[in-house]
């Protein structure tokens, strides 16, 4: 079976621009998890879902950040507009339910210039 | 919300040399997990272990969650284990289901 899959694996933009982060998880998983890791914070969670509901954002750290979930098996993470400051590794997780083992993808590195 | 703690911060071994990583953590736990962080950068599940001793070849693992802690061993170690390992728990009061990381421990072997 397939993991979870990211896409793009790495995203280089401008200030200002327009970032959408896109993860598939393993199918059958009903809860999906957005962390992002930076070398000051370490690992943080931003944002999840629960059947396709957002549940928890207070880890969104402010309004440039969104995040979808259309479907149970597709979910974005949007910057708009980004920031130098939001470089950093995004890594989608999912698991079968919310307190259940979590499964990550292989991450997407943004660097915004 | 819940605290983890992990020791030591760094550890540098010969290959084939045993070791213990700590993972203290400040609540009880609904899950518990260990990863490795390879040097590519992905994170590879290692144990979901909320409680007890778990194996898994020459990587072992043990919760003991009435004293919050957990341990995770590595027997005769290679160089392909270095990398950073995470420990990771959940406490789910309060309806809270944010999985909280450590530092991790950065693990280097050396031929």
């Amino acid at each position: 079976d397939a993991g979870v899959i990211q896409s793009p694996r790495h995203e280089v933009t401008e200030m200002g621009q327009e970032v959408t982060l896109r993860c598939k998880p393993i199918s059958g998983h009903n809860s999906l998890f957005w962390y992002r890791q930076t070398m000051m914070r370490g690992l943080e969670l931003l944002i999840y879902f629960n059947n396709n509901v957002p549940i928890d954002d207070s880890g969104m750290p402010e309004d440039r950040f969104s995040a979808k979930m259309p479907n149970a098996s597709f979910s974005t993470l949007k910057i708009q507009p980004s920031e130098p400051r939001d470089s950093a590794v995004y890594f989608c997780a999912s698991s079968l339910r919310v307190a259940s083992e979590q499964f990550f993808g292989p991450g997407t590195r943004l660097t915004v210039l | 919300g819940i605290q983890v703690e992990q020791s030591p911060p760094d550890l540098i071994l010969q290959e084939g040399a045993n070791s213990t990583l700590r993972c203290n953590f400040s609540d009880s736990v609904n899950n518990l997990q260990w990863f490795h962080q390879n040097p590519w950068g992905q994170l590879i599940n290692l144990f979901y272990i909320p409680s007890g001793t778990k194996q898994n070849g020459r990587l072992s693992a043990t919760t003991v969650a009435t004293e919050r802690y957990s341990l995770l061993y590595i027997s005769s170690s290679q160089t392909t284990d270095s990398g950073v390992y995470f420990c990771a728990a959940l406490n789910s009061g309060g309806s809270n289901y944010k999985l909280t990381f450590g530092k991790g421990t950065l693990l280097t072997v050396n031929p």
